[in-house]
């Protein structure tokens, strides 16, 4: 099974400032790596899909990267609505695992 | 519109059973991948199983293998989740996904359903 991280588990960020979420996983995963905004009392929502395309509807600050075991996830210019639980996910090989998701709160 | 409606959940006691459904709408849902993926409370998420478009290939955790089927009527544009011998940790929200693109079993999830919580509790 590959095991994903997150780092950091919560990060504190000011309205308006950026934002860099890590995700590593165990095992080299290609570019088979999204990420999820989560909400309280909300299902996910799929913001970026092959490590660096946006999904859509999603705005333009949101941007991804990586390949391999490293990936980031980068938060240009925070907006309020921005304040959630990120996780990713490795759908490279099975089973699908998640990382543990970083909480993104106001500073 | 896309939709995914999750029902079946509810409280059972350890050892019991309990069938979820997801009733699909919105796009052709046969060409499609379906998964569960599950939410214990205050923690992060977990995927469950997941199902090829035709029903043909089906995918389990291994912490539910051997105990959860996975199946789906293309008739109907339902997904199922038959779950027996459950145990405290099944203990969830559960959702219902889509797989982002056709044709691909191990992919993204680009459209989620509400979810619908299982309580396993004496």
């Amino acid at each position: 099974e590959i095991v994903m991280t997150q780092s950091p588990a919560t990060l504190s960020v000011s309205p308006g400032e950026r934002a860099t979420l890590s995700c590593r996983a165990s095992q080299s995963v290609s570019s088979n790596l999204a990420w999820y905004q989560q909400k309280p009392g909300q299902a996910p929502r799929l913001l970026i899909y092959g490590a660096s395309t946006r999904a859509t509807g999603i705005p333009a600050r949101f941007s991804g990267s990586g390949s391999g075991t490293e990936f980031t996830l980068t938060i240009s210019s925070l907006q309020s609505e921005d304040f959630a639980v990120y996780y990713c996910q490795q759908y490279n090989n099975w089973p699908l695992t998640f990382g543990p998701g970083t909480k993104v709160d106001i500073k | 519109e896309v939709q995914l409606l999750e029902s079946g959940g509810g409280l059972v006691q350890p050892g019991g059973s309990l069938r979820l459904s997801c009733a699909a709408s919105g796009f052709t849902f046969s060409s499609y991948a379906m998964s569960w993926v599950r939410q214990a409370p205050g923690k992060g998420l977990e995927w469950v199983s997941a199902i090829s478009g035709s029903g043909g290939s089906t995918y389990y955790a291994d912490s539910v293998k051997g105990r959860f089927t996975i199946s789906r009527d293309n008739s109907k544009n339902t997904l199922y989740l038959q779950m027996n011998s459950l145990r405290a940790e099944d203990t969830a929200v559960y959702y219902c996904a889509k797989a982002l693109w056709s044709g691909y079993q191990n992919d993204a999830f680009d459209i989620w359903g509400q979810g619908t919580m299982v309580t396993v509790s004496s």
